[in-house]
């Protein structure tokens, strides 16, 4: 069985400070994993994907997160927020070689940058 | 590069209408196929999924159906609406059969029930 916990469901930062959005899992395999941002009414947008390769992923739009199997963390942070960056954001982790089913989604955390 | 389409973007319907919701994959084949819900600051839901044309797995049971007529096409149905299927229906893709894969989302179509 796998889980994801994402352990804020808001965070509200300065514009400018870094951001830091939490997430924990919980997989009997070598999991991958990804996030993913939502803006108002629109689809989920791919921001960088974890699949056993280098521990320190890169994503788009200044988002990097690190995936440290002794803490099951995949932490999503960038060092400097902007406004166009408020959105809500999705951890997600995928059993290794599972079926088509095999993505559970956290809860989100809806991030709020303050001006 | 791919693309998908959902559509409509929003619709507003009474309890007890059918639903044909939409959805379409452009520059890949035989590409899996997913409908999720997401209701009002709630996480994502999967409904459905299929691996090619005709498979379908249901994830949930309820009082929706859904389609796959040709390879790059998703369709989800309801014959009679309920109140409790208002939401976000958001229809993605990915390559594969295996979950490592990523998924690419459409932008979703906000569904009222009156």
């Amino acid at each position: 069985a796998q889980s994801v916990t994402q352990l804020d469901s808001h965070v509200s930062v300065s514009e400018g400070t870094p951001v830091l959005l939490r997430c924990n899992y919980s997989s009997s395999y070598s999991p991958s994993l990804f996030w993913y941002v939502q803006h108002p009414n629109k689809g989920l947008q791919l921001l960088l994907k974890y699949t056993s390769a280098a521990t320190l992923v890169k994503g788009i739009n200044g988002f990097e997160a690190e995936f440290k199997k002794s803490e099951t963390s995949f932490h999503l942070t960038k060092p400097s927020a902007h406004m166009s960056d408020a959105a809500e954001y999705f951890c997600v982790v995928s059993l290794s070689g599972g079926g088509a089913d095999g993505l559970t989604f956290g809860k989100g955390t809806h991030l709020i940058i303050q001006p | 590069s791919q693309t998908i389409h959902q559509w409509p973007a929003t619709l507003v319907q009474p309890v007890g209408s059918p639903l044909s919701l939409e959805c379409t994959v452009e520059g890949t084949s035989n590409p899996n196929l997913y409908w999720y819900r997401q209701a009002a600051g709630r996480g994502l839901q999967l409904l459905f999924y299929s691996v090619g044309i005709g498979q379908i797995s249901s994830e949930v049971p309820q009082n929706l159906s859904a389609s796959r007529p040709q390879d790059r096409q998703f369709i989800l149905s309801s014959k009679k609406l309920l109140l409790s299927d208002s939401g976000f229906y958001l229809c993605a893709w990915s390559w594969g059969r295996n979950s490592n894969q990523p998924q690419h989302f459409g932008d979703g179509t906000r569904l009222s029930i009156l």
